[in-house]
């Protein structure tokens, strides 16, 4: 069953903009973890957050969790063209972190 | 380098002859999985395993086997495959003792005609 719902499914933008995805899911997590996949290739972890966590950055990652509403964002900032790529946002459950469960994905494209 | 290698990584079979999809970690991590990609349904799990002799079934196991003889492996065994089973797979590994990052192969394009 899916449980991380991306918003939205598509989102088309220019380079140096930043570019927000969305997640929400249903039931209570570990935590939550964001990876991005190149067109048909492996996915690549970004950054991993803890259900205690409520904002955390990696370079020019911002990732927040809401765990009262349930939902988490992505942010990327000063986009560039190769950051064209689905992003999938995946949450780990309280009792079995490692199993995640994958939402269906954000397509970004940035457009030079 | 640390890596999850699959093999093949395109297949073209038709339905009913047997195959299997290796993969092959060498980060020494405890949990392995298997996913299947479909358009309009993301990733979903097939099975996994929490370490050797250990699997259990994930989303999607229907028509699906595993086993985990050692750590490093886990191959995906389809024994009789349908046209359903058409599909992009992944295999991923994680050590669950620590930061939960799950590290994908690099997928295995499978078409059952």
């Amino acid at each position: 069953s899916q449980q991380g719902e991306e918003d939205p499914q598509a989102l088309s933008i220019q380079e140096g903009e930043n570019a927000t995805m969305n997640c929400s899911y249903k039931t209570s997590i570990n935590n939550l973890q964001w990876y991005r996949q190149n067109s048909g290739r492996g996915l690549v972890h970004l950054i991993l957050i803890r259900s205690n966590e409520r904002e955390k950055h990696s370079g020019r990652l911002r990732v927040t969790l809401d765990t009262s509403k349930k939902s988490s964002s992505l942010l990327i900032t000063a986009s560039r063209a190769a950051d064209t790529a689905s992003y999938f946002c995946a949450t780990g459950g309280e009792t079995s972190g490692s199993r995640l469960t994958f939402g269906e994905g954000t397509q970004l494209t940035v457009n030079p | 380098e640390a890596q999850v290698t699959q093999n093949p990584r395109y297949l073209i079979t038709v339905t009913g002859k047997k195959l299997t999809v290796t993969c092959s970690q060498n980060m020494n991590h405890e949990y392995m999985s298997w996913y299947r990609q479909d358009p309009g349904l993301g990733l979903r799990q097939i099975y996994y395993s929490m370490n050797v002799e250990v699997t259990d079934k994930g989303d999607v196991p229907e028509g699906y086997k595993v086993s985990r003889k050692e750590k490093r492996n886990f191959p995906l065994i389809l024994e009789s495959p349908s046209p359903n089973q058409t599909s992009l797979y992944f295999c991923a590994s994680t050590s669950w003792t620590a930061s939960y990052e799950q590290y994908f192969g690099p997928g295995t394009r499978l078409t059952v005609t």
